[in-house]
């Protein structure tokens, strides 16, 4: 059972939006960054978010993050089919030590 | 664009070592922290340890599952991070990555730890 709660699963269609939650605490999301994560299926895991909101290089703004006390959000606009993948948010752990720690993975299906 | 390359996966049987490396390019080495990442087959994500750079202490941290069997080390000098491995079992079998401040990965090498 991972630390950071995430959907298991999410879908939309083509051009819509979907969001996908990441649910933490006070000694993860609450005190630290959140980054989030693309793996399509076959590939190495790619990084999309990072410190909640920023967007690496080359990382389209169709993709967007934000975070609220204890929770952050992806969201993405314009859907297309090579979004699916699944996707992980990251965080420091603090409560004991400090640890990096992943969400369960929520994987987008786009119909 | 930067580039991290790990080798060293194997078959490996339980109770055994391993030693994984990652030659890295392309970025200033010495002043990243680095991490190792896991996956286990059709499984999600698990972090597995990071180590800050020399400036930092070059400390390390690590997940509870390999606290006191795993050691990430560091040569700045010839820009390459190291994870042994020791008294393996068969729940480390895992695609291991390599990663540049959670950043950046490399493309993975399989460790498998069976019988």
């Amino acid at each position: 059972q991972s630390v950071l709660t995430q959907p298991p699963s999410v879908s939309a269609a083509p051009g819509q939006k979907v969001t996908i939650s990441c649910s933490g605490s006070s000694s993860t999301i609450g005190s630290n960054y959140v980054s989030w994560y693309q793996q399509v299926p076959g590939t190495v895991p790619k990084l999309l978010i990072y410190e909640n909101n920023k967007r690496p290089s080359g990382i389209p703004d169709r993709f967007s993050g934000s975070k609220s006390g204890t929770s952050a959000t992806l969201g993405i606009t314009g859907l297309q089919t090579g979004d699916e993948a699944d996707y992980y948010c990251g965080t420091w752990d603090t409560s004991l030590g400090v640890v990096w720690v992943f969400g369960g993975g929520t994987k987008l299906t786009v119909l | 664009e930067v580039q991290l390359v790990e080798s060293g996966g194997a078959l490996v049987k339980p109770g055994g070592s391993l030693r994984l490396s990652c030659a890295t390019s392309r970025f200033t080495f010495r002043n990243a922290w680095m991490s190792w990442v896991r996956q286990a087959p059709g499984k999600g994500l698990e972090w597995v340890g990071r180590i800050k750079t020399n400036t930092d202490g070059g400390t390390t941290d690590y997940a509870a599952p390999v606290q006191g069997r795993f050691t990430i080390s560091r040569d700045d000098s010839k820009k390459m991070l190291y994870l042994q491995m020791n008294s393996l079992k068969s729940e480390d079998t895992a695609v291991y990555y390599c990663t540049a401040q959670l950043a950046n990965w490399g493309q993975g090498t399989l460790v498998t730890v069976s019988s």
